[in-house]
């Protein structure tokens, strides 16, 4: 079964610092993998994919993920954090066979000054 | 493009009431998704159509929920009758028809039943 893992409830980085959210998944086929971020009362938004090709996508705002295939994870990765990236961040998965996107529970993201 | 456009933004009702919840996906988007969010459960999908057609409605929680699409422009999420524990935002995303193509969410109908 399809199935999406993110360990940390919430991550806490000083501003300026590099940042690191995390997501395993669990697909039968080839992955498409997403990460959203969602800002308080707002809908989510999509910040990167990965598809096929280079395992290190570059997405919105600074954020870039590295798909891993042995360790079934992609990462989030940001350089150097910004206090206005504070949202709840969300991974997903669809195998090649459905419509269907797989969610995690979700990361809150909290940058301190 | 305006997005995907959801109304109305909030909604509160008492219990017993019908409640319906509407949404208008990108043009030219020919799969659609309606989301439950809540603390308790996180993201939920309740049901999602591709090309106006129910493919999987395996997520609606109960009889009460219901979801329609008449045309590629309009959904509808109904509930009826509501329920407390129906309280939650309840967002609607679209997507083109390939399967590595991103869902784009409204900004979601916030429903507290009373």
């Amino acid at each position: 079964a399809q199935s999406v893992a993110q360990p940390e409830d919430q991550v806490n980085v000083a501003e300026g610092n590099p940042l690191t959210v995390k997501c395993t998944y669990s697909v039968s086929g080839n992955p498409y993998l997403f990460w959203y971020v969602q800002y308080p009362n707002r809908g989510l938004q999509f910040l990167l994919k990965y598809i096929t090709g280079d395992n290190l996508v570059k997405g919105s705002y600074g954020f870039e993920a590295e798909f891993n295939k042995s360790q079934t994870s992609f990462h989030l990765k940001k350089p150097s954090a910004l206090v206005s990236d504070s949202a709840l961040y969300f991974c997903a998965v669809r195998d090649g066979s459905n419509y269907q996107l797989i969610w995690g529970a979700g990361t809150k993201l909290i940058i301190k000054p | 493009d305006a997005g995907v456009i959801q109304s109305p933004r909030h909604e509160v009702t008492e219990m017993g009431q019908e409640v319906t919840l509407r949404c208008k996906p990108i043009s030219g988007h020919n799969s659609l998704f309606w989301y439950r969010q809540t603390m308790m459960r996180g993201l939920e999908l309740l049901i999602y159509f591709n090309n106006n057609v129910p493919i999987d409605d395996s997520g609606m929680p109960e009889d009460r929920f219901s979801a329609k699409m008449p045309n590629a422009s309009f959904s509808t999420l109904k509930i009826q009758p509501s329920e407390p524990r129906d309280s939650a935002v309840y967002f609607c995303a679209s997507s083109s028809g390939l399967r590595n193509n991103e869902q784009f969410f409204g900004p979601g109908t916030r429903l507290t039943v009373l």
